[in-house]
């Protein structure tokens, strides 16, 4: 079956520091990829995505690159903010002829604080 | 306008007790999901429907059953709360049935305590 592993966490980092979050996804098939973010006390929202092999999403400030040879779509941010301090979940969807319904698989989350 | 709501917002129970949580969005969208998220913040999806239709059912004990009585509503009811059942639970909605093209839109959650 289909599955996603993101880093652990908790991160913890300064303001203005560089941002990584690995993610790496197992699927048969073309997969869609996508980064969601939940802020406290609120639902997740997208953040970015990419539906094909060497896309890169981008949102704000955010960056991931669809890489098929390594199953990866590490999530990158050159100065993060006291602002992104949130939950951030690398999620799939895979497109087997139209009947995946939708269904998402979601990473374990990793939780980011950001110090001023 | 919110896009998607849930209510209620809290809930607090007794282990036993039947209880449910309702769901609606304003997006017109025609599929709507319910998901589960732990105290790891682990997320899982329960259900999902296209146009009334049920067409994801995860394994899920069936002390919890979604009803959706039109494509803008689904609502989910728990029987025989277990301590276990404790989380918050994410209603979402997207226009048609891949995700490939579209996204989830999540209402704010529903935190169950069961006591």
């Amino acid at each position: 079956g289909n599955s996603v592993t993101q880093m652990e966490g908790p991160v913890t980092l300064s303001e203005e520091a560089f941002l990584t979050i690995n993610c790496t996804y197992t699927a048969t098939g073309y997969p869609s990829l996508f980064w969601y973010v939940q802020y406290p006390g609120e639902g997740l929202q997208l953040l970015l995505k990419a539906t094909k092999a060497d896309d890169k999403g981008s949102n704000k400030g955010f960056e991931a690159t669809y890489r098929k040879e390594t199953t990866s779509f590490h999530l990158e941010k050159g100065s993060v903010q006291v602002s992104d301090s949130a939950v951030y979940f690398c999620a799939l969807s895979e497109d087997a002829g139209g009947t995946s319904y939708g269904k998402l698989t979601f990473g374990q989350g990793t939780i980011l604080t950001v110090h001023p | 306008d919110t896009a998607v709501s849930q209510t209620p917002k809290y809930l607090v129970t007794q282990m036993g007790n039947d209880k449910s949580i309702k769901c609606e969005q304003n997006l017109g969208h025609d599929t709507m999901y319910w998901y589960k998220q732990d105290s790891k913040k682990f997320l899982k999806i329960m259900f999902s429907y296209n146009n009334k239709e049920l067409i994801i059912n995860e394994t899920v004990p069936n002390r919890f059953s979604p009803k959706s009585p039109d494509k803008a509503h689904l609502n989910l009811h728990i029987n025989s709360l277990e301590l276990g059942d404790s989380a918050v639970y994410f209603c979402a909605s997207s226009q048609g049935l891949v995700a490939r093209v579209g996204e989830q839109f999540f209402g704010p959650g529903t935190r169950l305590t069961v006591l």
